[in-house]
């Protein structure tokens, strides 16, 4: 069976300095996607990053970037730079590569302090 | 580009009832999921639509049930409403590959 877990349900960081957020899945299908959301309080989903099972390298989108450990099964997600528009619910979701189902973890909530 | 667009954004529902939630994908993009996400958790995946067809289920009983039409619009359909049946449900669409899923602003369904 397909696990995300993400064992932060809190996290604070002061303004201006980078956060990691913790993710670990389990799958044993070799071909997968694993992404970031962010939740704003007003319930959008927003994606962040994505990474390939197959990708040799870390995904970077501007402040955001992957920590990709495969052998470990981590999937961590490193905000540089906090900003108080980051405080939200975080998400880490794998996606199989040949099924439709993506799981999703209880994610973590981040809080930015001024 | 204009999003996904979900409906009605809130929803007061008997124990019993039926309910049909609709979704609007973004342009292009042909692939189509629902989720249900209880307050304080993460989303559960119900089903995926890819070109009309369903090609993947979570663990949802048969009365969760979709449709996925030629414009790519979806509807989601629950029957025999049951009180833990409320939550926010989301609709989300994407094109494939190393994209993410583009997320509607979900239905907020309250069963009594």
């Amino acid at each position: 069976a397909q696990k995300i877990t993400q064992t932060q349900p809190g996290m604070f960081v002061q303004e201006k300095e980078a956060v990691t957020l913790d993710c670990t899945y389990d799958t044993s299908d070799p071909s997968y996607g694993l992404f970031w959301y962010k939740q704003p309080s007003s319930g959008e989903m927003i994606f962040l990053i994505y990474q390939g099972s197959y990708d040799q390298q870390n995904a970077t989108e501007g402040r955001y970037s992957l920590n990709f450990q495969k052998a470990r099964k981590s999937a961590n997600l490193v905000i540089s730079a906090s900003q108080l528009g980051d405080s939200a619910m975080y998400f880490c979701a794998m996606l199989l590569g040949g099924i439709g189902k993506s799981t999703f973890g209880d994610g973590t909530t981040l809080t930015v302090k001024p | 580009e204009t999003g996904v667009t979900q409906s009605p954004t809130h929803l007061i529902k008997t124990r019993g009832q039926q309910v049909t939630l609709r979704c609007s994908s973004q342009s292009g993009h042909n692939t189509v999921s629902w989720y249900q996400q209880a307050l304080g958790q993460g989303p559960q995946f119900i089903f995926q639509y890819y070109r009309e067809e369903e090609n993947g289920r979570g663990n949802f009983p048969p009365r969760f049930s979709g449709l996925q039409f030629p414009n790519y619009s979806s509807e989601l359909n629950v029957n025999a409403l049951e009180l833990d049946d409320s939550a926010l449900y989301l609709c989300a669409s994407r094109t494939g590959g190393n994209y993410g899923y583009t997320f509607g602003s979900g239905t907020r369904l309250t069963v009594v």
